[in-house]
């Protein structure tokens, strides 16, 4: 079985300061693991995604993440964070022999002015 | 490239009633998930169909929750004789056929409120 935890309910930080979310997973075999950003009354809008390679993914909007296979992480980062960067984020996890997505039960970020 | 559309975008029934929702993919996607997404939930898996095929429904409920994916025309999400509990917001997704990872693309959701 596969599961992801997002650890924190809600992310402040202060425009311009970095921003950090939180994700760990659990599976199987090798994860495929994905970060969606869903904006209020919107569908999810799909930032980036670890498959194989390189540890560190860049993806939309000046976000990252980094997948670290010993702790079982995939944190997504943003050196800057802007205001306009406030909604949900939620984490994904796919085991390779499957196609279900498992999401977080999401982070609410803030970016105050 | 018109992203992955469902309508309606809020639909209000009363209880007992039905409630059809509605997905088309992306252009060249094949593949088509649904998702719902309980109050302050996370999204679960439903369903996952390819054209005239249900592959998995292993996140359906048994009773009452049908979806199709013909061979002409969106991905039908039906729901029979609804109940409150059935309020959630619902996503499809889509990826492209022979994608080696998979990425699901989301559509804007339905947001089903009954009554």
């Amino acid at each position: 079985a596969q599961s992801v935890a997002q650890p924190e309910d809600q992310v402040n930080v202060a425009e311009g300061n970095p921003l950090t979310v939180k994700c760990t997973y659990s599976v199987s075999g090798n994860p495929y693991l994905f970060w969606y950003v869903q904006y209020p009354n919107r569908g999810l809008q799909f930032l980036l995604k670890y498959i194989t390679g390189d540890n560190l993914v860049k993806g939309s909007y000046g976000f990252e993440a980094e997948f670290n296979k010993s702790q079982t992480s995939f944190h997504l980062k943003k050196p800057s964070a802007l205001v306009s960067d406030s909604a949900l984020y939620f984490c994904a996890v796919r085991d390779p022999s499957d196609y279900k997505l498992s999401f977080g039960a999401g982070t609410t970020v803030t970016v105050r002015a | 490239n018109a992203g992955v559309m469902q309508n309606p975008r809020h639909l209000v029934r009363r209880r007992g009633q039905e409630a059809r929702l509605r997905c088309s993919p992306m252009k060249g996607h094949s593949h088509v998930y649904w998702y719902r997404q309980l109050p302050e939930e996370g999204l679960k898996f439903m369903v996952y169909l390819q054209k005239e095929n249900i592959i998995d429904e292993s996140g359906m409920p048994k009773e009452r929750f049908s979806a199709e994916f013909p061979k002409e025309g969106p991905s039908i999400l039906r729901i029979q004789q609804v109940v409150r509990g059935d309020s959630a917001a619902y996503f499809c997704a889509s990826s492209p056929r022979g994608s080696t990872d998979g990425t699901q693309y989301f559509g804007p959701g339905t947001r089903l409120t009954v009554l």
